[in-house]
């Protein structure tokens, strides 16, 4: 049984520019997080989203959004980039909004130049 | 503001050796305490986790010691082999409003087991 995928896996953006990443939780699970992972710190919490509402936000800029689809997958969106957004984001997904029971994906690695 | 601190940020120990991870919080409202490990590439994976109500639990070689006055917990590695070397995250879970649940991360142990 295939995992959370996410996609793409890396990615180069320019200061300024938009980025949209995907995840698709594993088959079943019904709540989709997200997290920013910069390199050599923990991940930290952005959204929660279950039953395609959003249940959580962490301290994150308006430039951040994301949604849930039908079928539970997930969009992060990220405007205006800046240099600082450079990390790892990572999906997990759950059977029910609970964070104790989330499947991470491998993430997408985002570069901004 | 760092809601769970995590000690030391790297850690190198023999093969066979029993590597200890702390970690401290503040916010009394986390009530229940997840370890993750990720290896390079991947996403972190839960390995272990503990309820404040318990002092200690015990999961294969994996062991959480937890300590709710001095808000203090820890994972041992007992018998530590080379494939257990990766980076290790301390979690703190608390309730938001709705029925909303947080995770919040510390900031990395990364373990070298050398062989």
């Amino acid at each position: 049984d295939a995992g959370v995928t996410q996609s793409p896996t890396h990615l180069i953006k320019t200061r300024g520019q938009q980025v949209t990443l995907r995840c698709s939780p594993i088959s079943g699970h019904k709540s989709v997080s997200w997290y920013q992972q910069v390199l050599g710190q923990g991940p930290q919490f952005i959204f929660q989203y279950y039953e395609k509402e959003e249940r959580g936000r962490g301290n994150f800029p308006d430039r951040f959004s994301a949604r849930q689809f039908p079928n539970y997958s997930s969009e992060l969106n990220v405007n205006a980039l800046l240099l600082g957004d450079s990390a790892l984001y990572l999906c997990a997904s759950s059977l029910r909004s609970l964070p104790n029971e989330q499947f991470f994906g491998p993430g997408t690695r985002l570069t901004v130049l | 503001q760092q809601q769970v601190k995590q000690s030391p940020q790297s850690l190198i120990v023999q093969k066979g050796g029993i590597p200890i991870i702390n970690c401290a919080y503040e916010n009394t409202a986390f009530d229940y305490f997840p370890w993750y490990q990720q290896f390079p590439g991947k996403g972190p994976a839960l390995l272990i986790a503990i309820r404040p109500d318990v002092s200690e639990k015990k999961e294969g070689r994996f062991t959480i010691s937890f300590n709710k006055s001095a808000k203090q917990f820890s994972l041992h590695i007992m018998d530590s082999q080379p494939g257990d070397s990766a980076t290790y995250f301390c979690a703190a879970v608390e309730s938001l409003s709705g029925s909303a649940r947080q995770l919040t991360f510390g900031s990395g142990t990364q373990l070298t087991v050398l062989p």
